[in-house]
């Protein structure tokens, strides 16, 4: 699986966009980038996940830029439950399943600001 | 529809014991995964599940094990603990086909080894 880099953390005020980032230089044509996040001591919760077509769905956006080497997602409103740390993801579709385990990398802390 | 639910949430247990914690998927998830989380090494994969039978595994000793039964709830064994054990245990599940690589996240099991 291609690797990803995301900073190490961010702030955003409350009701604002959230705009997080992520670099994915290596990806190959049959990767997809996911997003999940995690609340303080509880498990990942999957966001999004897009192949090369911007993605929406009731929590966030994902766009993918034309060359694939990057990406955002945006929460369009942040409250302070979004406070986590966000891991972007990129691997294969394995329509089976059977895949290795996903690779978390050091995530995003995103601190909501009041 | 009821998430993904781990037992026990807390324990407590001293170097060379063994530990199972138990996990049941969602209603319908045949593939279980099982993740380690510490703060020095993030999460990691352990191994995955589906319909009995273990198809992948991360790097880990032998003394870590696992298990699925035939109604998909799983199981996850730590022989002859170790202080760098203590994590947090988490348990995903997914269906398969389209949605393989989805996971949902248990609220996990936090074991210290003392």
């Amino acid at each position: 699986d291609a690797k990803t880099t995301q900073p190490p953390s961010m702030d955003c005020a409350e009701g604002r966009a959230a705009n997080l980032p992520c670099n994915h230089s290596t990806i190959s044509g049959n990767e997809y980038v996911y997003w999940y996040r995690q609340i303080h001591s509880q498990g990942p919760q999957y966001i999004i996940h897009g192949l090369k077509n911007n993605e929406t769905n009731e929590m966030a956006s994902l766009i993918i830029t034309e060359d694939r080497k990057s990406s955002t997602l945006i929460l369009p409103h942040a409250t302070l439950r979004d406070t986590a740390v966000y891991y972007c993801i990129v691997r294969v579709w394995y329509s089976g399943g059977g895949a290795d385990g996903l690779t978390f990398g050091k995530g995003t802390h995103l601190i909501i600001q009041p | 529809k009821a998430g993904v639910t781990q037992t026990p949430r807390y324990l407590i247990k001293t170097r060379g014991q063994q530990v199972t914690l138990s996990c049941s998927p969602i209603s319908g998830h045949r593939s279980v995964s099982w993740y380690q989380q510490t703060p020095g090494q993030g999460l990691q994969f352990l191994f995955e599940y589906f319909s009995e039978t273990q198809r992948n595994k991360g790097n880990f000793p032998g003394r870590f094990s696992g298990r699925q039964f035939s109604n998909s709830r799983s199981e996850m064994n730590v022989s002859t603990l170790e202080l760098g054990d203590s994590a947090l245990y988490l348990c995903a599940s997914s269906s398969a086909g389209g949605t393989a690589n989805v996971l949902t996240f248990g609220a996990g099991s936090r074991l210290t080894v003392l």
